[in-house]
Protein backbone atom coordinates (compact mmCIF):
# COMPACT_ATOMS: atom_id res chain seq x y z
CA UNK A 1 0.00 0.00 0.00
CA UNK A 2 1.03 3.33 -0.73
CA UNK A 3 0.90 6.11 1.95
CA UNK A 4 2.04 9.69 2.25
CA UNK A 5 2.99 11.46 6.50
CA UNK A 6 3.37 15.23 6.54
CA UNK A 7 3.46 14.93 10.57
CA UNK A 8 3.29 18.96 11.11
CA UNK A 9 0.16 19.70 10.63
CA UNK A 10 0.67 23.71 11.30
CA UNK A 11 3.72 25.79 11.30
CA UNK A 12 4.35 29.44 12.10
CA UNK A 13 6.85 31.57 11.55
CA UNK A 14 7.60 35.32 11.16
CA UNK A 15 8.54 36.81 7.57
CA UNK A 16 12.15 36.02 6.22
CA UNK A 17 12.55 32.84 8.17
CA UNK A 18 13.66 29.62 6.46
CA UNK A 19 10.70 27.12 7.03
CA UNK A 20 11.16 23.30 5.93
CA UNK A 21 7.98 20.94 5.37
CA UNK A 22 8.86 17.53 6.06
CA UNK A 23 6.81 14.89 3.36
CA UNK A 24 7.88 10.94 4.11
CA UNK A 25 6.49 8.58 1.93
CA UNK A 26 6.04 4.49 1.59
CA UNK A 27 5.72 2.33 -1.51
CA UNK A 28 6.86 -0.99 -2.61
CA UNK A 29 7.15 0.37 -6.10
CA UNK A 30 10.60 0.99 -7.79
CA UNK A 31 8.92 3.26 -10.03
CA UNK A 32 6.66 6.04 -8.62
CA UNK A 33 6.15 10.18 -8.62
CA UNK A 34 6.15 12.60 -5.68
CA UNK A 35 4.32 15.76 -6.36
CA UNK A 36 4.41 19.19 -3.79
CA UNK A 37 0.87 21.15 -4.17
CA UNK A 38 0.26 24.23 -2.48
CA UNK A 39 -3.53 25.13 -1.38
CA UNK A 40 -3.93 28.99 -0.82
CA UNK A 41 -6.75 30.40 1.03
CA UNK A 42 -9.04 30.50 -2.15
CA UNK A 43 -9.09 26.65 -2.06
CA UNK A 44 -7.58 25.47 -5.42
CA UNK A 45 -4.65 23.16 -5.42
CA UNK A 46 -1.68 25.00 -7.24
CA UNK A 47 1.40 22.11 -8.69
CA UNK A 48 4.82 23.59 -7.46
CA UNK A 49 7.00 20.79 -8.68
CA UNK A 50 6.74 16.39 -9.88
CA UNK A 51 9.87 14.54 -9.19
CA UNK A 52 10.53 10.74 -10.37
CA UNK A 53 11.72 8.15 -8.35
CA UNK A 54 15.12 7.80 -10.40
CA UNK A 55 16.12 11.39 -10.28
CA UNK A 56 17.13 12.03 -6.68
CA UNK A 57 18.97 15.38 -7.77
CA UNK A 58 17.65 18.17 -5.59
CA UNK A 59 15.94 21.25 -7.29
CA UNK A 60 15.72 25.12 -6.46
CA UNK A 61 13.31 27.17 -7.71
CA UNK A 62 13.45 30.79 -6.84
CA UNK A 63 12.77 30.74 -2.68
CA UNK A 64 11.76 27.04 -2.89
CA UNK A 65 14.25 24.18 -2.77
CA UNK A 66 13.06 20.46 -2.26
CA UNK A 67 15.48 17.58 -1.24
CA UNK A 68 14.48 13.93 -2.16
CA UNK A 69 15.82 11.31 -0.78
CA UNK A 70 15.34 7.44 -1.31
CA UNK A 71 17.35 5.91 1.40
CA UNK A 72 14.86 7.66 3.96
CA UNK A 73 11.91 8.18 1.82
CA UNK A 74 11.49 11.98 2.48
CA UNK A 75 11.16 14.20 0.21
CA UNK A 76 11.48 17.65 1.64
CA UNK A 77 10.68 21.27 0.92
CA UNK A 78 11.84 24.20 2.11
CA UNK A 79 11.08 27.70 1.61
CA UNK A 80 13.98 30.53 2.24
CA UNK A 81 13.27 33.78 3.06
CA UNK A 82 9.34 33.33 3.49
CA UNK A 83 6.78 35.77 2.85
CA UNK A 84 3.43 36.53 4.10
CA UNK A 85 2.16 35.02 0.55
CA UNK A 86 3.74 31.81 1.18
CA UNK A 87 0.94 31.02 3.46
CA UNK A 88 -1.26 28.49 2.26
CA UNK A 89 -2.02 24.59 3.29
CA UNK A 90 1.27 22.39 1.79
CA UNK A 91 0.10 19.13 0.05
CA UNK A 92 2.96 15.93 -0.78
CA UNK A 93 1.45 13.56 -3.22
CA UNK A 94 2.41 9.89 -4.33
CA UNK A 95 1.47 8.45 -7.62
CA UNK A 96 2.86 4.83 -8.25
CA UNK A 97 3.42 3.63 -11.58
CA UNK A 98 0.44 1.00 -11.70
CA UNK A 99 -2.74 0.67 -12.03
CA UNK A 100 -4.86 3.97 -13.21
CA UNK A 101 -2.53 6.40 -11.97
CA UNK A 102 -4.32 7.54 -8.23
CA UNK A 103 -2.79 10.28 -6.49
CA UNK A 104 -1.93 9.40 -2.58
CA UNK A 105 -1.88 12.52 -0.64
CA UNK A 106 -0.68 13.71 2.57
CA UNK A 107 -2.74 15.40 5.40
CA UNK A 108 -1.31 18.75 4.62
CA UNK A 109 0.62 21.07 6.68
CA UNK A 110 -1.01 24.88 7.15
CA UNK A 111 1.95 27.35 6.64
CA UNK A 112 1.71 30.66 8.49
CA UNK A 113 3.87 33.41 7.80
CA UNK A 114 3.06 36.49 10.14
CA UNK A 115 4.38 39.90 8.64
CA UNK B 1 -3.08 27.62 -19.21
CA UNK B 2 -4.97 24.54 -18.29
CA UNK B 3 -8.25 25.21 -16.81
CA UNK B 4 -10.75 23.00 -14.68
CA UNK B 5 -13.72 24.49 -13.91
CA UNK B 6 -16.08 23.52 -11.23
CA UNK B 7 -19.75 24.75 -11.79
CA UNK B 8 -19.44 25.76 -7.83
CA UNK B 9 -17.79 27.06 -5.24
CA UNK B 10 -20.68 26.82 -2.52
CA UNK B 11 -23.52 25.14 -2.20
CA UNK B 12 -26.01 24.31 0.80
CA UNK B 13 -28.23 21.25 0.09
CA UNK B 14 -30.54 19.48 2.60
CA UNK B 15 -30.14 15.97 3.61
CA UNK B 16 -31.91 13.76 0.94
CA UNK B 17 -31.75 16.62 -1.78
CA UNK B 18 -29.70 14.30 -5.27
CA UNK B 19 -26.49 16.66 -5.65
CA UNK B 20 -24.83 16.96 -8.94
CA UNK B 21 -21.61 18.21 -8.97
CA UNK B 22 -19.99 19.22 -12.26
CA UNK B 23 -16.80 19.41 -13.47
CA UNK B 24 -15.00 20.59 -16.91
CA UNK B 25 -11.48 20.63 -18.38
CA UNK B 26 -10.15 22.13 -21.34
CA UNK B 27 -6.79 20.07 -21.97
CA UNK B 28 -8.04 17.30 -23.06
CA UNK B 29 -6.85 15.10 -20.40
CA UNK B 30 -7.96 11.69 -20.63
CA UNK B 31 -8.34 10.71 -16.66
CA UNK B 32 -10.49 12.95 -14.42
CA UNK B 33 -11.08 12.77 -10.53
CA UNK B 34 -13.12 13.67 -7.75
CA UNK B 35 -11.51 13.80 -4.06
CA UNK B 36 -12.96 15.23 -1.23
CA UNK B 37 -11.00 17.20 1.11
CA UNK B 38 -11.53 16.81 4.82
CA UNK B 39 -9.70 18.62 7.72
CA UNK B 40 -7.09 16.21 9.58
CA UNK B 41 -7.62 13.74 6.59
CA UNK B 42 -6.25 15.38 3.54
CA UNK B 43 -7.52 14.57 -0.27
CA UNK B 44 -9.52 11.16 -0.02
CA UNK B 45 -10.22 9.99 -3.81
CA UNK B 46 -13.84 9.23 -4.45
CA UNK B 47 -13.97 8.21 -8.49
CA UNK B 48 -11.76 8.01 -11.31
CA UNK B 49 -12.74 7.93 -15.08
CA UNK B 50 -9.70 7.33 -17.60
CA UNK B 51 -12.17 7.38 -20.40
CA UNK B 52 -15.56 8.75 -21.77
CA UNK B 53 -17.92 6.10 -19.95
CA UNK B 54 -15.56 4.39 -17.74
CA UNK B 55 -15.31 4.55 -14.32
CA UNK B 56 -13.40 3.33 -11.12
CA UNK B 57 -14.64 3.60 -7.44
CA UNK B 58 -11.87 5.41 -5.09
CA UNK B 59 -10.88 5.36 -1.54
CA UNK B 60 -14.30 6.60 -0.61
CA UNK B 61 -17.52 5.89 -3.10
CA UNK B 62 -20.00 5.00 -1.08
CA UNK B 63 -23.36 7.27 -1.25
CA UNK B 64 -21.63 8.70 -4.23
CA UNK B 65 -22.04 8.00 -8.45
CA UNK B 66 -20.23 9.54 -11.30
CA UNK B 67 -21.11 10.08 -14.48
CA UNK B 68 -18.77 10.98 -17.79
CA UNK B 69 -20.83 11.18 -20.88
CA UNK B 70 -17.94 13.77 -22.92
CA UNK B 71 -14.66 13.54 -22.57
CA UNK B 72 -13.91 17.64 -20.75
CA UNK B 73 -16.96 16.81 -18.51
CA UNK B 74 -17.13 14.63 -15.30
CA UNK B 75 -20.01 14.83 -12.66
CA UNK B 76 -19.86 13.83 -9.34
CA UNK B 77 -23.66 12.58 -7.73
CA UNK B 78 -24.83 12.40 -3.90
CA UNK B 79 -27.56 10.22 -4.83
CA UNK B 80 -29.36 11.26 -1.16
CA UNK B 81 -27.54 13.88 0.33
CA UNK B 82 -26.48 13.03 3.56
CA UNK B 83 -25.01 15.53 6.56
CA UNK B 84 -21.53 13.58 6.59
CA UNK B 85 -21.31 14.17 2.93
CA UNK B 86 -20.74 17.70 4.13
CA UNK B 87 -17.08 18.83 3.17
CA UNK B 88 -14.66 20.22 0.14
CA UNK B 89 -15.10 18.40 -3.29
CA UNK B 90 -12.38 18.97 -5.54
CA UNK B 91 -12.37 17.89 -9.38
CA UNK B 92 -8.98 17.45 -11.26
CA UNK B 93 -7.47 15.94 -14.36
CA UNK B 94 -4.78 14.79 -15.72
CA UNK B 95 -3.01 13.57 -19.13
CA UNK B 96 -2.72 9.51 -19.44
CA UNK B 97 1.25 9.70 -19.55
CA UNK B 98 2.48 8.29 -16.82
CA UNK B 99 3.82 10.76 -13.80
CA UNK B 100 2.41 13.95 -15.10
CA UNK B 101 0.72 16.38 -12.55
CA UNK B 102 -2.80 16.26 -12.12
CA UNK B 103 -4.46 19.94 -12.61
CA UNK B 104 -7.73 20.98 -10.18
CA UNK B 105 -10.26 22.66 -9.67
CA UNK B 106 -11.34 25.49 -7.36
CA UNK B 107 -13.32 23.06 -5.28
CA UNK B 108 -17.13 22.84 -4.16
CA UNK B 109 -17.70 23.78 -0.75
CA UNK B 110 -20.94 21.71 -0.16
CA UNK B 111 -23.08 21.98 3.47
CA UNK B 112 -25.57 19.53 3.84
CA UNK B 113 -28.26 20.62 6.45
Amino acid sequence: AQKVTQAQTEISVVEKEDVTLDCVYETRDTTYYLFWYKQPPSGELVFLIRRNSFDEQNEISGRYSWNFQKSTSSFNFTITASQVVDSAVYFCALRVNTGFQKLVFGTGTRLLVSP
Amino acid sequence: DVKVTQSSRYLVKRTGEKVFLECVQDMDHENMFWYRQDPGLGLRLIYFSYDVKMKEKGDIPEGYSVSREKKERFSLILESASTNQTSMYLCASSPSVQGLEAFFGQGTRLTVV
